[in-house]
């Protein structure tokens, strides 16, 4: 099992210019989540599926569209990037929501100018 | 407020020292709380899990909650230089909620 694989690992974007996240999962998990780790915030909640077709906003979900269209992916969009945006990425999964371990990925570094 | 505080460090400690680390959550309602090791440039990796109340322990390391005071404590007993990571505090309803993370160097 590859588990949750993230691309790109680094990305540099310039204001205004969109693009999206890729992250993929092989374990058959129904949770998946996305989130951004700044200094001394920890980890932020963007947003989350419980399922394909299935998603909703997590903390700080402003800037970000995501949709799930099947199982395995879930595609993290960045509308127009600002330099807020700056940050490290990471995609998660796990089989349930309460109580259930999440697997993370490596994580995608972007930078937007 | 923030659902888990958590002090950000960094903690420096020699080998072989107790490293303790801290959290304190809002809600009384969260029953799961997790321990995540994040080692640099990579994702977090579940350390520790722990149910409701009480201690639990493999092999150095010890998590605690105390649900009276809402604190959640993890121990690292005899540190190695391995042990050096951020470490980070989740409590889990429906999501996962973090505390900041405290990066602790274990010094050779």
């Amino acid at each position: 099992n590859a588990g949750v694989t993230q691309t790109p690992k680094f990305q540099v974007l310039k204001t205004g210019q969109s693009m999206t996240l890729q992250c993929a999962q092989d374990m058959n998990h129904e949770y998946m989540s996305w989130y951004r780790q700044d200094p001394g915030m920890g980890l932020r909640l963007i947003h989350y599926s419980v399922g394909a077709g299935i998603t909703d906003q997590g903390e700080v979900p402003n800037g970000y569209n995501v949709s799930r269209s099947t199982t395995e992916d879930f595609p993290l969009r960045l509308l127009s990037a600002a330099p807020s945006q700056t940050s490290v990425y990471f995609c998660a999964s796990s089989s349930g929501l309460a109580g259930n371990e999440q697997f993370f990925g490596p994580g995608t570094r972007l930078t937007v100018l | 407020q923030k659902e888990v505080e958590q002090d950000p460090g960094p903690l420096s400690v020699p080998e072989g020292a107790i490293v303790s680390l801290n959290c304190t959550y809002s809600n009384s309602a969260f029953q799961y709380f997790m321990w995540y090791r994040q080692y640099s440039r990579k994702g977090p990796e579940l350390l520790m899990y722990t149910y409701s109340s009480g201690n639990k322990e493999d092999g150095r390391f010890t998590a605690q909650v105390d649900k009276s005071s809402k604190y959640i404590s993890l121990f690292i007993r005899d540190s190695q230089p391995s042990d050096s990571a951020t470490y980070l505090c989740a409590v889990n309803d429906y999501k996962l909620s973090f505390g900041a993370g405290t990066t602790v160097t274990v010094r050779a």
